[in-house]
């Protein structure tokens, strides 16, 4: 079966520090990897996807097969960045399968 | 385009009720889902329809029945509401093709908070 880990519920952070969220995945296939992201009373909305290699608000992510890993960086955080995010791997034609979230708080 | 939206935002009920959820999207989606968000555990798909009449079971879909009648719309059906079934509920569609552009992704509803007593 399909799992992804994210192993911190909790992320803390002070405003300008570097942001590293850990994803781990197991898939037997070629995986396909996203991160999504929940800001505050908001919906959940995707940030980025593996296979598009892409920068989206500072943000990176570098599939690496050898770790399993899909870990979500970016080099200066921003009090803006606080949400809930949560890494999901593609199972079958659709479906995803979600991480159980890591909440990263930036303080000033 | 409203995009993907949830009726209704809140419910409480009593243990026993039933209820139905009614999610609708305008984007012409052919895929829609059903998750529950629970602390510490994430969202967990309980049912998703691949097209209009057509539905399947996802993770945890025990307690639930869903319908598709209409491509537009996934309702989500509880027949006899149980504490365990407290959470936020959300409803999510996507293209029915394989994800090569942004675009195809799934878009989520603002969700329900579900509480039952």
């Amino acid at each position: 079966a399909q799992r992804v880990t994210q192993p911190e519920k909790l992320l803390s952070v002070f405003k300008g520090a570097p942001v590293e969220l850990k994803c781990n995945y197991s898939y037997s296939g070629s995986p396909e990897l996203f991160w999504y992201v929940q800001y505050s009373r908001q919906r959940l909305q995707l940030l980025l996807r593996h296979i598009s290699r892409e920068s989206i608000k500072g943000f990176t992510a570098d599939l690496n097969k050898g770790e399993t890993s899909f870990h979500l960086k970016k080099p200066f955080a921003q009090e803006e960045d606080s949400a809930m995010y949560y890494c999901a791997l593609r199972e079958g034609f659709q479906k995803l399968v979600f991480g159980t979230g890591t909440r990263l708080l930036v303080s000033p | 385009n409203a995009g993907v939206t949830q009726t209704p935002k809140f419910r409480v009920l009593k243990t026993g009720q039933s209820m139905t959820l009614l999610c609708a999207q305008d984007m012409n989606h052919e895929y829609m889902y059903w998750y529950r968000q629970d602390p510490g555990m994430g969202l967990r798909l309980i049912h998703y329809s691949v097209g209009e009449g057509t539905t399947a079971k996802g993770e945890v879909p025990d307690g639930y029945n869903v319908s598709r009648l209409k491509k537009q719309n996934f309702l989500l059906g509880l027949e006899s509401a149980a504490p365990s079934q407290t959470s936020v509920y959300f409803c999510a569609s996507s293209y029915g093709q394989r994800p090569t552009q942004r675009r195809d992704t799934q878009y989520f509803g603002p969700g329900t908070r579900l509480t039952v007593l």
